[in-house]
C-alpha cells in the first residue's frame, strides 16, 4: 500500500524567503515520488519527479526536492519565493503497483507575502 | 509538445442522469488513467486502464462507473446515473511507461 502526508494544510512565506514544503510518504515497493502544482481553476502541472536516479531532483520554476529513503521524506524547497508560487501543492507517490496508480497527498496551499 | 486534452471544460447535469466525459491521451502512450478531486480536495485515484482493460480500481469506482477506449484514441468515462456527491473535477491521465503520468486540464462536473 501507498500513501502520502503533508504537513501543514497552509503555508505563508514572505516574498524572498524560502520555500519548505514538508511530504513523508509510504510505499511496500520502491517508490517514484512527484510534486505537482495547481493554480485555482487549472489542472496539475509536474514539477519535478524522482524515479530512482539522482535523490536531488531539480524541477521547474527553481524548485527542487531530495529523496531520503531513510526519512521517507520528499520535501520540496526553492530558495526564494515569487508571488507566482502561490497556489496548492500536491506531493505524490506511484510504484510498480495498482499499474501505477498515483497517490496524492492532501495538498498545501502556498501564500507569499509581498 | 504533445498534451492530454478532455472535452467538455465544463459539464452540467441532473442527478440521475448519464455523463461521458472524454479525453484524448497522447498518441503513443499505452497507460491510462482517471482521477478526481472533489472541490477543495485531494486528487484521489479511480481507475487505471491498460491493453484494454482496467488494471486497477477504486473504492470509489463502483458499477455507476465505467471505462472504455473505443477507438484507440479516445479514452472515456462514464457515469450511468449521476449522484450529487459525483460533482467533482474529473483528470485523465496517460502515461507511455506507466511512471510519468501526464495529466489533462480537467472535467468540471457539475451535478444539480
Amino acid at each position: 500500500a501507498q500513501s502520502v502526508t503533508q504537513l501543514g494544510s497552509h503555508v505563508s512565506v514572505s516574498e524572498g524567503a524560502l520555500v519548505l514544503l514538508r511530504c513523508n510518504y509510504s510505499s511496500s515497493v520502491p517508490p517514484y515520488l512527484f510534486w505537482y502544482v495547481q493554480y485555482p481553476n487549472q489542472g496539475l502541472q509536474l514539477l519535478l519527479k524522482y524515479t530512482s536516479a539522482a535523490t536531488l531532483v531539480k524541477g521547474i520554476n527553481g524548485f527542487e526536492a531530495e529523496f531520503k529513503k531513510s526519512e521517507t521524506s520528499f520535501h520540496l524547497t526553492k530558495p526564494s519565493a515569487h508571488m507566482s508560487d502561490a497556489a496548492e501543492y500536491f506531493c505524490a507517490v506511484s510504484g510498480n503497483t495498482g499499474g501505477f496508480k498515483t497517490i496524492f497527498g492532501a495538498g498545501t496551499r502556498l501564500f507569499v507575502k509581498a | 509538445e504533445p498534451e492530454v486534452t478532455q472535452t467538455p471544460s465544463h459539464q452540467v447535469t441532473q442527478m440521475g442522469q448519464e455523463v461521458i466525459l472524454r479525453c484524448v491521451p497522447i498518441s503513443n502512450h499505452l497507460y491510462f488513467y482517471w482521477y478526481r478531486q472533489i472541490l477543495g480536495q485531494k486528487v484521489e485515484f479511480l481507475v487505471s486502464f491498460y491493453n484494454n482493460e482496467i488494471s486497477e480500481k477504486s473504492e470509489i469506482f463502483d458499477d455507476q462507473f465505467s471505462v472504455e477506449r473505443p477507438d484507440g484514441s479516445n479514452f472515456t468515462l462514464k457515469i450511468r446515473s449521476t449522484k450529487l456527491e459525483d460533482s467533482a473535477m474529473y483528470f485523465c491521465a496517460s502515461a507511455a511507461e506507466a511512471v510519468e503520468q501526464y495529466f489533462g486540464p480537467g472535467t468540471r462536473l457539475t451535478v444539480t
